[in-house]
């Protein structure tokens, strides 16, 4: 079974400061797609980023990056310049060859002004 | 820029009723998913579809949950007898492709309180 791993229940991180959110998985498949969502108080889900298990760059989207290691099995989160919306609840997800997709339990990102 | 709808966004059922949450994924999509969050906790994979049948399912969704696309447009999950641990939060999502590389898109979720 897949297992996704987010070992920070909580982080503060200071506006305009990067933070970086910790994601590690348990796969032994070689193909398989990481996922990042943010989810604020509102509830919904939204789509930041996407790492594929092939890609040999590191994914980026604005001022979202993934730190991808795929032999560590990780797949950190790195917000840079942070802004008091980027609080939220922010959950780490894999999509694996079987194509149900896992989620982390989510890690709570609070920006200080 | 499309989105994904669903509605009600809050509904309150008693045990034992059946409920039937509706969703609008992005029209050119062709993957439909369906998520369960008991508050505080992860997301849970329900089941997924395509070409008018489930692709993929969880344990959790038994035979109490269906779902149905009954136009070109709703895909629609029901559960016939609601307990109260069926209490969640429920997204739909959609995505273009079933690949894993796809980015499914969310809709903004449906609360449900079972009494």
């Amino acid at each position: 079974a897949q297992k996704i791993t987010q070992t920070q229940p909580g982080m503060f991180v200071q506006e305009k400061e990067a933070v970086t959110l910790d994601c590690t998985y348990d796969t032994s498949d070689q193909s398989y797609g990481l996922f990042w969502y943010k989810q604020p108080s509102s509830g919904e889900m939204i789509f930041l980023i996407y790492q594929g298990s092939y890609d040999e760059q590191n994914a980026t989207e604005g001022r979202y990056s993934l730190n991808f290691q795929k032999a560590r099995k990780s797949a950190n989160l790195v917000i840079s310049a942070s802004q008091l919306g980027d609080s939220a609840m922010y959950f780490c997800a894999m999509i694996p060859p079987d194509y149900i997709p896992t989620f982390g339990r989510g890690t709570s990102l609070i920006v200080h002004p | 820029e499309p989105e994904v709808t669903q509605t009600p966004s809050h509904q309150v059922t008693q045990m034992g009723q059946e409920v039937i949450l509706r969703c609008v994924p992005i029209s050119n999509h062709l993957y439909f998913y369906w998520y369960r969050q008991i508050l505080g906790q992860k997301v849970e994979f329900l089941v997924s579809f395509y070409n008018n049948e489930i692709s993929e399912k969880s344990e959790i969704f038994d035979d109490q949950f269906s779902v149905e696309r009954p136009d070109g447009s709703n895909f629609t999950l029901k559960i016939r007898s609601t307990k109260l641990e069926d209490s969640a939060m429920y997204f739909c999502a959609s995505s273009e492709q079933g690949a894993r590389t796809d980015t499914q898109y969310f809709g903004p979720g449906t609360r449900l309180t079972v009494l």
